[in-house]
């Protein structure tokens, strides 16, 4: 199975901050990834999919780039509604891996 | 809207088989535009894929689990179900179903994608 590994699984910011969350994958799965947030006690929701392609509602300050094995979550400048989890998932083979997640807390 | 709704018992014994029912609503699970899929999540831990199915009866497991899981579906009333048998506390977690969309095509085949939407979760302890 691929592995995806992310970084860093906690992360430290104060609102306003530019955050960046990075994903590798253990081989190369071209732009097949999605990145989801999660809040405590509530479902993942979709954030982006095909490594850039942001989810239609979800706001334009988080953004996602990358191909091959290495991918990022950025969020241009946190707010207060931010500070929550999220994971990186692979689809570049029917059996699809998760990152290990970040949590982003309040500096 | 589409809505998933997961239910089941919330407590198993060890040893026995945890089953799940994922109804859905403003979908048709019969669909050609997407999988539907389980995943769980232990507490405090992450996410981890369990297997989806696909109309025509594709259905794909995780290795981990494909000797102890199995995914069926009724068409008829518009859900679908996952069996896990012979658990241990290492199988206690939050199990959500969602649709999974389709990844990439390739001469009329598609691949698993994204998860989205996610139903709310059923937390379910396996007892001893």
């Amino acid at each position: 199975d691929i592995q995806m590994t992310q970084s860093p699984s906690t992360l430290s910011a104060s609102v306003g901050d530019r955050v960046t969350i990075t994903c590798r994958a253990s081989q190369s799965i071209s732009d097949w990834v999605a990145w989801y947030q999660q809040k405590p006690g509530k479902a993942p929701n979709l954030l982006i999919y095909r490594a850039s392609s942001l989810k239609s509602g979800v706001p334009s300050r988080f953004s996602g780039s990358g191909s091959g094995t290495e991918f990022t979550l950025t969020i241009s400048s946190l707010q207060p509604d931010d500070f929550a989890s999220y994971y990186c998932q692979q689809y570049n083979s029917n059996f699809q891996t998760f990152g290990q997640g970040t949590k982003v807390e309040i500096k | 809207q589409l809505q998933l709704q997961e239910s089941g018992p919330g407590v198993v014994k060890a040893s026995e088989t945890l089953s799940l029912t994922c109804s859905v609503s403003g979908d048709s699970i019969s669909s050609d535009t997407s999988y539907w899929g389980w995943v769980r999540q232990p507490p405090g831990k992450g996410l981890e894929w369990i297997g989806s199915f696909y109309y025509s009866g594709t259905t794909y497991y995780n290795s981990s689990l494909k000797s102890r899981v199995a995914i069926s579906v009724d068409t008829s009333k518009n859900h679908f179900s996952l069996r896990l048998s012979s658990v241990t506390a290492a199988d206690t977690a939050v199990y959500y179903c969602a649709r999974h969309l389709l990844g990439y095509c390739r001469n009329g085949v598609c691949n698993t994608g994204w998860f989205d939407p996610w139903g709310q979760g059923s937390l379910v302890t396996v007892s001893s």
